[in-house]
């Protein structure tokens, strides 16, 4: 198994443009997870989903994120417009059913918003 | 909502100690006990979860205990080693997954 994949690795930004950072699960996980992870506010969940429904986005800070997810196979997370204080590794993660189970992280974003 | 502490934020011991690293939590309908140790550069991985209907769990050299009456949870590490160095986060779950804020675990040889 491919793991929990994300893209791109790394973005590097200008303050204002649009970022959209993507997600495959692994195969047959019906929950995923968007986290951001920054030295100041450690790791925090941005937005749960299971079964491609939007659960929890009570961590999305403000309006400027927003997350989706088409199909089981597949998220976005979108930040638009992007602002300085957005730089964070974004974290993906997924887990065989909700949040009582192992979460399988991916790689992350390093994002950075100059 | 959940708030998860934990402590100490470095520890650094020598090879062979064991290092002891505790949480603690808020809502008293949280369940779900996970540590994720992160190294340097690296995605957070599992090592060990509990869950509240159990009060002690070990595997090989890594044992948690949960005391669900104190809302307090630890991370024991035995013999430690140098590969064991890495940042590690416990989180607490009863509707929403809250990690603490992270343990910086060095272990000189």
């Amino acid at each position: 198994d491919a793991g929990v994949i994300q893209s791109p690795r790394h973005e590097v930004t200008e303050m204002g443009q649009e970022v959209t950072l993507r997600c495959k699960p692994i195969s047959g996980h019906n929950s995923l997870f968007w986290y951001r992870q920054t030295m100041m506010r450690g790791l925090e969940l941005l937005i749960y989903f299971n079964n491609n429904v939007p659960i929890d986005d009570s961590g999305m800070p403000e309006d400027r994120f927003s997350a989706k997810m088409p199909n089981a196979s597949f998220s976005t997370l979108k930040i638009q417009p992007s602002e300085p204080r957005d730089s964070a590794v974004y974290f993906c993660a997924s887990s065989l059913s909700g949040r009582y189970n192992e979460q399988f992280f991916g790689p992350g974003t390093r994002l950075t918003v100059l | 909502g959940e708030n998860v502490e934990q402590h100490p934020s470095t520890l650094s011991v020598q090879e062979g100690d064991s290092a002891v690293i505790k949480c603690t939590y808020s809502d008293s309908a949280s369940n779900y006990f996970p540590w994720y140790k992160q190294e340097l550069g690296k995605r957070p991985q599992l090592i060990i979860d509990i869950r509240s209907n159990v009060g002690e769990k070990k595997d090989q050299r890594i044992a948690v205990t949960l005391n669900k009456t104190a809302k307090h949870f630890s991370l024991h590490i035995t013999e430690t080693q140098p590969e064991d160095s890495a940042v590690y986060f416990c989180a607490a779950t009863p509707n929403d997954m809250r990690f603490g804020a992270g343990t910086r675990l060095t272990v000189k040889p």
